[in-house]
């Protein structure tokens, strides 16, 4: 059935390592988004990206990195340089990026150890 | 940068009342959209209220919007406790329009 699919569900990472969080759409949409959500406190968007091998800074840009090779996937990258990782990563999509809804993935929950 | 605001940022309420929650933005808008959060899931869409709407109903909730105060409220009738989720208000970015900025939301808790 259709979705966006976003994977692992948790993931632990050591100081000093990048990991890479999947987000996955089978929607046929357009446009794909990163945020982080901090526990309390609303999304802040990372990265977006309206449409194939294009993709835009959101609020809170430094220490991620995305690619978008593919209308289907949108990975996100946490780096090292990230100073404070730990968070739940949302991803989502929608079709016409001025006009619609989104639609989100389930979100991973990233903690450093 | 928030586009969005809502208050109050918390909200008990007994079941059965009413629940407003209230959003404020910055910039023009096409459109307003309001979503629901259960805790450490991910966002459902509730309801678009386009810009030259002033008022939506989809079941219990009801929207407004206010272009000229740069507001919009939701308003939930007839609580019940499985309505007891965050609630965010998500509007265009201040510099592009394909960018989807959420306000810092509104906790909502519905008492049995």
């Amino acid at each position: 059935d259709g979705g966006i699919t976003q994977s692992p569900k948790y993931l632990f990472r050591k100081e000093g390592q990048n990991v890479t969080l999947s987000c996955e759409q089978n929607l046929n949409h357009d446009a794909m988004y990163w945020y982080r959500q901090d526990p309390g406190q609303g999304l802040r968007l990372i990265y977006y990206s309206q449409i194939v091998n294009d993709f835009q800074k959101g609020d809170i840009a430094e220490g991620y990195s995305v690619s978008r090779e593919k209308k289907e996937s949108f990975p996100l990258t946490v780096t090292s340089a990230q100073k404070n990782p730990t968070a739940f990563y949302l991803c989502a999509s929608r079709s016409d990026p001025a006009n619609t809804e989104a639609f989100f993935g389930q979100g991973t929950r990233l903690t450093v150890v | 940068s928030q586009q969005g605001e809502e208050d109050p940022q918390a909200l008990s309420i007994q079941e059965g009342e009413n629940a407003t929650m209230n959003c404020s933005y910055k910039t023009s808008i096409n459109n307003l959209q309001w979503y629901r959060q259960n805790s450490g899931r991910g966002l459902v869409h509730l309801i678009l209220i386009r810009s030259n709407e002033r008022e939506k109903h989809s079941g219990r909730l009801r929207v407004t919007l206010d272009t000229s105060k740069k507001s919009s409220s939701l308003l939930i009738t007839a609580s019940r406790a499985a309505d007891t989720a965050s609630y965010f208000c998500a509007t265009r970015g201040m510099d592009s329009s394909y960018k989807l900025i959420f306000g810092s939301g509104t906790r909502l808790l519905v008492r049995p």
